[in-house]
């Protein structure tokens, strides 16, 4: 199994759905956990990070589920704007201290 | 301070050549990171910096790579007789802690042609 794994994607939705995205992870130790949002031919940029109990900002809510090793973002209300390729990223995956992303899951909004 | 600076923002070389990346983390925070992202991957760790030392490596890190940390603040990267698989992005990032996430730069997209 691979450390850090997102849904493949891409996902194709219209303005105004509810889209969400699964990630795995490998390490049961891993402590920190993130979603990033990263638009094309440009840096990831830190959306949100991953608590426990779960957080929510706008329309975006985070949940992590330690039992099942996997964290989730769900998008509400998708705006075109939304459109980007999201990044989650886990620590202590792989033997390091350091972040361990995933490859990304592309989301296409449609007017 | 505004942000990560990264420079230069794009490097087209020769196989062969040596080539030499510069980052300018967040002035506050004393951890900096390397990664390297090809198209449809995500963000590959390459090296990690708290202050000058050195602390992580990938151990996937050819001895063609380089990285330095003088003084604790900015970094160079260094890619010695490049290849082309050498060709991706280049990201430095930096946070201010161990629990916190991570500021990228804008990266220095390395051609190797």
């Amino acid at each position: 199994r691979k450390e850090v794994e997102q849904d493949p994607g891409p996902f194709n939705v219209p303005e105004g759905a509810t889209v969400a995205f699964n990630c795995t992870y490998s390490n049961s130790a891993s402590q920190s956990f993130f979603w990033y949002r990263q638009d094309c031919r440009k840096e990831p940029k830190l959306l949100m990070s991953v608590y426990s109990s779960g957080n929510e900002d706008g329309r975006f809510t985070a949940q992590l589920n330690r039992a099942s090793q996997y964290i989730s973002l769900l998008i509400r209300d998708s705006k075109l704007s939304d459109s980007a390729t999201y990044l989650c990223a886990v620590n202590g995956d792989s033997g390091y201290s350091t972040l361990t992303f995933g490859k990304g899951t592309m989301l296409l909004v449609s007017p | 301070d505004t942000g990560v600076s990264q420079d230069p923002r794009h490097k087209i070389t020769k196989r062969g050549q040596n080539v030499t990346f510069r980052c300018d983390p967040i002035s506050e925070h004393n951890r900096l990171y390397w990664y390297r992202q090809t198209l449809g991957q995500g963000p590959e760790f390459l090296t990690y910096f708290q202050n000058e030392a050195q602390l992580e490596k990938s151990r996937l890190l050819s001895d063609r790579f380089s990285a330095e940390r003088p003084k604790g603040s900015f970094s160079t990267l260094e890619i010695q007789r490049t290849e082309q698989g050498d060709s991706a992005m280049y990201l430095c990032a930096s946070s201010p802690d161990r629990a916190g996430g991570y500021t990228f730069g804008s990266g220095t997209r390395l051609t190797v042609v």
